[in-house]
């Protein structure tokens, strides 16, 4: 069965520092990739996707990733923190699992403190 | 459009109670997804439909859960009897394509006392 790792529940970063978020995946098949964010209280909005085509992905709010087939990583990146990055990241990626089906497992989530 | 709508955002209920959830999605969206969320397990996939029809249930925890989709803008998951162990948000989530962007609702945040 696919997994979907995120190391660290919880990542702590100064205000203009670089954020980094760790995503690691389990699958033979270089599968989709998505980050979402969700804030408080509301539910996941997608940040980014990667769909096969390049491997370094722009998403919404200067947010960016790279998939790395070698590392099996999607690890989610943004140079510079604001304090309205705060939020929880979930990764998740989408393996195709035979008869034209598609499984699609999330991570456990990351949350992004941001300190002033 | 709307966004994916669902209802009712809280709901506090007693053990024993049957507690009824709703979701309308994104009219065109062929696929629904309802999920479940907790601190202690995270986002967990309950069942998800495609043009109506239940696809894979293999995440609905047991028996006393059951979902619907009666129409294209329409689906409810029930929970008969509940239990406090239900307690979580649940949300609802439409698609257009099994692999594209889902777009989630806001929740229904479930406390069963």
């Amino acid at each position: 069965a696919q997994s979907v790792t995120q190391l660290g529940s919880h990542v702590s970063v100064s205000e203009g520092a670089l954020v980094l978020l760790r995503c690691n995946y389990s699958s033979s098949v270089p599968p989709y990739l998505f980050w979402y964010v969700q804030y408080p209280n509301q539910g996941l909005q997608l940040l980014l996707k990667y769909t096969s085509a390049a491997t370094l992905v722009k998403g919404i709010n200067g947010f960016e990733a790279e998939f790395k087939k070698s590392e099996t990583s999607f690890h989610l990146t943004k140079p510079s923190a604001h304090m309205s990055d705060a939020a929880e990241y979930f990764c998740a990626a989408a393996a195709y699992s035979g008869a034209g089906s598609y499984q699609l497992t999330f991570g456990k989530g990351t949350k992004l403190s941001v300190i002033p | 459009d709307a966004g994916v709508i669902q209802s009712p955002r809280h709901e506090v209920t007693e053990m024993g109670q049957e507690v009824t959830l709703r979701c309308k999605p994104i009219s065109g969206h062929d696929y629904l997804f309802w999920y479940r969320q907790t601190m202690m397990r995270g986002l967990e996939l309950l069942i998800y439909f495609n043009n109506n029809v239940p696809i894979d249930d293999s995440g609905m925890p047991e028996d006393r859960f059951s979902a619907k989709m009666p129409n294209a803008s329409f689906s409810t998951l029930k929970i008969q009897p509940s239990e406090p162990r239900d307690s979580a948000v649940y949300f609802c989530a439409s698609t257009p394509a099994r692999v594209d962007e889902q777009f989630f609702g806001p929740g229904t945040r479930l406390t069963v006392l």
